[in-house]
């Protein structure tokens, strides 16, 4: 079945851990986002990619880096992760970054950091 | 950037009309979209508007003012499943999305 998948589906990390959150997607979507989820605050873009092999800074990238080796992959690190960066994490794509196509979801990863 | 505005909560009767409210400020347009997102879920895509106007998409219609930096997304003959968080996203020149904090609809029978 054609979409995004996320790994971990959750985890609880300790403090000043590395860490990375894995994105794939198999809909040759040239764009792909990653977004954090946090109450009362809404979607907010961490960093994105309009095509494989660029990479640009949303809202909220400090903490984390991200790379675009190919299409169908899209890694969100966070090199030393501190308790601030507790959230739900989702990975999205589209078929181009502009037009009418939709963002399509990954079912998110949820992240502890104690 | 982009400062999104809409209602925290919102509460209906099934079978009734909600309309949720959304403004924007923004420093370039590009779209307007509206997502659906039951708890716990990722969010899912209702409807698109990049020009004035309604559109209409079975029980669910969402209009834009570009002029007024104004849209409404209008859920019709509610049903319990649309109890939901419906969030409001503007896509900006460099086509990157912002979005509002979301709307919590419940849907009481």
């Amino acid at each position: 079945i054609a979409g995004i998948t996320q790994a971990p589906t959750s985890q609880i990390l300790a403090a000043g851990r590395r860490m990375t959150l894995r994105c794939t997607q198999d809909m040759r979507h040239n764009a792909m986002y990653w977004y954090r989820q946090d109450l009362g605050l809404g979607l907010r873009l961490i960093h994105y990619s309009n095509t494989a092999g660029t990479t640009g800074k949303g809202e909220v990238p400090d903490g984390y880096s991200v790379s675009r080796a190919n299409t169908d992959d899209f890694p969100l690190t966070l090199a030393s992760a501190v308790p601030s960066q507790t959230s739900v994490y989702f990975c999205a794509s589209s078929a181009l970054a502009g037009g009418p196509e939709t963002q399509y979801f990954g079912p998110g990863t949820r992240l502890l950091v104690l | 950037g982009q400062n999104i505005d809409q209602p925290t909560e919102m509460t209906a009767t099934e079978g009734a009309i909600v309309q949720i409210n959304c403004t924007y400020q923004t420093s370039g347009f590009n779209g307007l979209f509206w997502y659906q997102q039951h708890a716990g879920e990722a969010p899912t895509f209702l409807s698109y508007n990049v020009l004035d106007g309604l559109e209409e998409k079975g029980r669910f219609s969402s209009f834009l003012s570009r002029s007024k930096g104004y849209s409404y997304l209008l859920l019709k003959e509610l049903q319990m499943k649309d109890s939901a968080s419906y969030l409001c996203a503007v896509r900006d020149q460099d086509y990157k999305l912002s979005f509002g904090a979301g709307t919590t609809v419940t849907v009481r029978a």
